[in-house]
């Protein structure tokens, strides 16, 4: 019974590809968040996203987009990957103004 | 927006002695502030958080202490042991609403047995 779950964990693919990276929590969280992880380790804000509203990260390409069918999923899409895109992606959630879980973060690699 | 300062990118101590991990920030509006710790290819974990209503919280061995005016938070780790040893992120946010976190660079801590 995880808390926030990601899928794949591990995503190898091609320059030029659209892949999407799958985020579900079961805490009953109203917020759910993408943060990009660099080689480097630093952690930067994508996306926030509730029912009612998505902030974006103005750094943020346009290739990619978050997707919400529900509260309790977010996920995100990329158009036409490029080699800077290689990072390890974490999904979050929390419940406004708490504490925000992650999830165990999917390593992309685009070659 | 909010940018978060934090040092020292390195920190490296002896088992059992104390590591300190300081953070300044610059939004006067944040309210929330967690501290993350992420071992080698693991998702960040928190480990304690502080809101701007109080100055010093503790967790057994870990504790951390908030500076409003001056805008800087620290975290303090006593008796550390090698299962300390791992990256420390510090964190701020207007925790409130749907607000994301902006995480300092964080703080790679080994604790030397």
């Amino acid at each position: 019974d995880t808390a926030v779950s990601q899928t794949p964990k591990y995503l190898v693919t091609q320059m030029g590809n659209d892949k999407s990276i799958k985020c579900e929590q079961n805490l009953g969280h109203d917020t759910m968040y993408w943060y990009k992880q660099d080689s480097k380790k630093f952690l930067k804000i994508m996306f926030s996203y509730n029912n009612k509203e998505l902030i974006i990260n103005e750094t943020v390409p346009n290739r990619f987009s978050p997707k919400s069918p529900d509260k309790a999923h977010l996920n995100l899409h990329i158009n036409s990957l490029e080699l800077g895109d290689s990072a390890v992606y974490f999904c979050a959630s929390s419940q406004e103004g708490q504490m925000q879980f992650f999830g165990p973060g999917t390593r992309l690699t685009v070659l | 927006g909010e940018n978060v300062e934090q040092h020292p990118s390195t920190l490296s101590v002896q088992e059992g002695d104390s590591a300190v991990i300081k953070c300044t920030y610059s939004d006067s509006a944040s309210n929330y502030f967690p501290w993350y710790k992420q071992e080698l290819g693991k998702r960040p974990q928190l480990i304690i958080d502080i809101r701007s209503n109080v100055g010093e919280k503790k967790d057994q061995r870990i504790a951390v202490t908030l500076n409003k005016t001056a805008k800087h938070f620290s975290l303090h780790i006593t008796e550390t042991q090698p299962e300390d040893s791992a990256v420390y992120f510090c964190a701020a946010s207007i925790g409130t609403g749907r607000r994301a976190l902006t995480f300092g660079s964080g703080t790679r801590l080994q604790v030397q047995p």
